[in-house]
């Protein structure tokens, strides 16, 4: 147990279904991350919330919406996903001191999502 | 763009042996590197890190060594047992780079044979 929650486990939608991925960390943390593991390619950022704020978004497109109501949880909400959309997707959290790069996240165990 | 590659995708080794898996960089500016193992159905897990102005570093059965010179850096796992059969990812960031922007590279596979 990472502390890092993610919800749920395996999701199967179709490209015109909306759902949402949900993430709780229980470690105190005051950032939270989204990434993006797809077969054969390296972690992929999405979206970085610190302090609830978002601070970072790599180019998603807009059918990927991120969520912090507090800095315990995070929500990623899909709509009109396409096929290459499928992957695991990831919620990470860390302890970010103003200043200081501190990259050592604490990752959940994902979200394997598959869209027909 | 610069990135974070590996040498090798696949190692396996025998039960007690160490094992070395191997990750080289292209950003010189990178000043802090950490590797993580990801079990089958599970998130990345942290293993060890290391900044620039080290050259090795050690933790339970597992060392890192960094050689800015070249470029490279490795993990070392000593006594190699089932339970370290996994995907080990390398990752990099830049000084004052965008926050939890890490490089990751694509993973090795590390195989241990009983």
């Amino acid at each position: 147990e990472t502390g890092v929650t993610q919800t749920p486990r395996h999701l199967v939608m179709g490209m015109t279904n909306k759902k949402s991925l949900k993430c709780e960390q229980h470690l105190g943390h005051n950032a939270m991350y989204w990434y993006k593991q797809s077969a054969k390619k390296p972690l992929e950022l999405m979206f970085v919330y610190n302090f609830k704020e978002q601070t970072e978004n790599n180019s998603v497109p807009s059918r990927f919406s991120p969520e912090c109501p507090n800095s315990s949880h995070l929500f990623l909400h899909l709509h009109t996903l396409q096929p290459e959309d499928s992957a695991l997707y990831l919620c990470a959290s860390s302890h970010q001191d103003a200043g200081i790069t501190n990259e050592k996240l604490f990752f959940g165990s994902g979200t394997q999502l598959s869209v027909l | 763009g610069e990135s974070v590659g590996l040498h090798l995708p696949t190692l396996s080794v025998q039960e007690g042996d160490n094992s070395i898996i191997n990750c080289a960089y292209s950003n010189s500016a990178s000043d802090y590197f950490i590797w993580y193992k990801q079990e089958s159905g599970k998130g990345p897990q942290f293993i060890i890190d290391i900044r620039s102005n080290m050259d090795k570093r050690q933790g339970q059965r597992v060392t890192v060594l960094l050689n800015k010179t070249v470029k490279h850096l490795s993990l070392q796992i000593a006594a190699t047992q089932p339970g370290d059969s996994a995907v080990y990812f390398c990752a990099e960031n830049e000084y004052g780079g965008s926050q939890g922007n890490l490089i990751f590279g694509k993973g090795t596979k590390l195989s241990v044979k009983p």
